[in-house]
């Protein structure tokens, strides 16, 4: 079964400071790795996706995420944190499948806090 | 363009009482999806539909129906609203199922006592 795990709940940061937000994934055959980030009381915003390719795939807000297959891990990184990035932040897989219409699969969501 | 909409943003319902959430989307997307965001829970999947006039079940169906009569819209039905329904409901669309990204709307917060 696909699954995904974000082992914090919570990620607190000081501004300017890197964050790295963490996800593991379990899912047969090649994996399709998504982060998403909602802000207070509105929806998810995608930020980036892996499919294939280079293992290093960078986003919106100077977000960027490794993917590695041998530690099945797809974290989230950013090099100096902004107060702004403060929100929740979902990581998702979807399988190789057409099972139910290539649903996603979420995490339980991580909070980031970035301090002044 | 808009994007994904829903409407109501917000509704408070009595137990047994039934409603509707409309989802639309202006992107001519193929593959649409009703999710619950549940606290320490992720997204789960309610139903979607894969194109105009079809629709399937997905992770947590019970209590829920949904329709797909025209392309860019998705309802999202409650016949007879439960506590354990108190939830916010997202709705997104997508070109594709597997490697497409799949956007999101602003949600609908559902409370029902």
């Amino acid at each position: 079964a696909q699954s995904v795990a974000q082992p914090e709940d919570q990620v607190n940061v000081a501004e300017g400071n890197p964050l790295t937000v963490k996800c593991t994934y379990s899912v047969s055959g090649n994996p399709y790795l998504f982060w998403y980030v909602q802000y207070p009381n509105r929806g998810l915003q995608f930020l980036l996706k892996y499919i294939t390719g280079d293992n290093l795939v960078k986003g919106s807000y100077g977000f960027e995420a490794e993917f590695n297959k041998s530690q099945t891990s797809f974290h989230l990184k950013k090099p100096s944190a902004l107060v702004s990035d403060s929100a929740l932040y979902f990581c998702a897989v979807r399988g190789a499948s057409y099972n139910q219409g290539g649903k996603l699969i979420f995490g339980q969501g991580t909070e980031l806090s970035v301090k002044p | 363009n808009a994007g994904v909409t829903q409407t109501p943003k917000f509704r408070v319902l009595k137990t047994g009482q039934s409603m509707t959430l409309l989802c639309a989307q202006d992107m001519n997307h193929e593959y649409m999806y009703w999710y619950r965001q549940d606290p320490g829970m992720g997204l789960r999947l309610i139903h979607y539909s894969v194109g105009e006039g079809t629709t399937a079940k997905g992770e947590v169906p019970d209590g829920y129906n949904v329709s797909r009569l025209k392309k860019q819209n998705f309802l999202l039905g409650l016949e007879s609203a439960a506590p354990s329904q108190t939830s916010v409901y997202f709705c997104a669309s997508s070109w594709g199922i597997i490697q497409e990204t799949q956007y999101f709307g602003p949600g609908t917060r559902l409370l029902v006592l």
